[in-house]
């Protein structure tokens, strides 16, 4: 079975800071990886995807298959990055598109 | 609003009641996926329908837990005899096969059982 473990729960940064969110995952085929973000009293809404291979919002993650990862990272974190963070994977079969979600990484960026 | 909606947003009950929640997709999306979140946890997939049918339950969805489709437009999630474990936010999400199948989701419902 796919499992997406994201070992920070908590990461706080200050405004203009790196941030790299952490992501690995296991699966033994090739899956797709997502980071989808959860804003305050906000719905899930997907950010990014790695096969589109783009930068949103100044956020951009590389999948490494080596090291089973796909981190989130931005160089200069703004305060409306706070947010709730999750890492998901699909089986990339076809027709198999249900989401396997890590347990999430609140991002809190002061000023 | 064009999105995915959820009714009820809230339901409070007790412990051995039914309830039933609702979910209606965007409009030309034909898959639809039931997703359960607890406190601290990400979500967790319960099912998913491709039109009406439902193609994939989870082992999570006990016997308690019933989802239809019935027109391959909106969905009901019923669960029977609900027991305090039960309370979670239940999410609900619909994609498009075949247009990258990106999952939009909706508001949620949130389940507290007494």
């Amino acid at each position: 079975a796919q499992r997406v473990t994201q070992p920070e729960k908590l990461l706080s940064v200050f405004k203009g800071a790196p941030v790299e969110l952490k992501c690995n995952y296991s699966y033994s085929g090739s899956p797709e990886l997502f980071w989808y973000v959860q804003y305050s009293r906000q719905r899930l809404q997907l950010l990014l995807r790695h096969i589109s291979r783009e930068s949103i919002k100044g956020f951009t993650a590389d999948l490494n298959k080596g090291e089973t990862s796909f981190h989130l990272k931005k160089p200069f974190a703004q305060e409306e990055d706070s947010a709730m963070y999750y890492c998901a994977l699909t089986r990339g079969e076809s027709g198999y598109s249900t989401l396997t979600f890590g347990k999430g990484t609140m991002l809190l960026v002061s000023p | 609003d064009t999105g995915v909606s959820q009714d009820p947003r809230h339901k409070i009950t007790k412990r051995g009641q039914n309830v039933t929640f609702r979910c209606d997709p965007i409009s030309e999306h034909n898959r639809l996926y039931w997703y359960r979140q607890t406190l601290g946890q990400g979500p967790e997939f319960l099912t998913y329908f491709q039109n009406e049918a439902q193609l994939e339950k989870s082992r999570l969805l006990s016997d308690r837990f019933s989802a239809e489709r019935p027109k391959g437009s909106f969905s009901t999630l019923e669960i029977q005899r609900t027991e305090q474990g039960d309370s979670a936010m239940y999410l609900c999400a619909s994609s498009l096969a075949g247009a990258g199948d990106t999952q939009y989701f909706g508001p949620g419902t949130r389940l507290t059982v007494l």
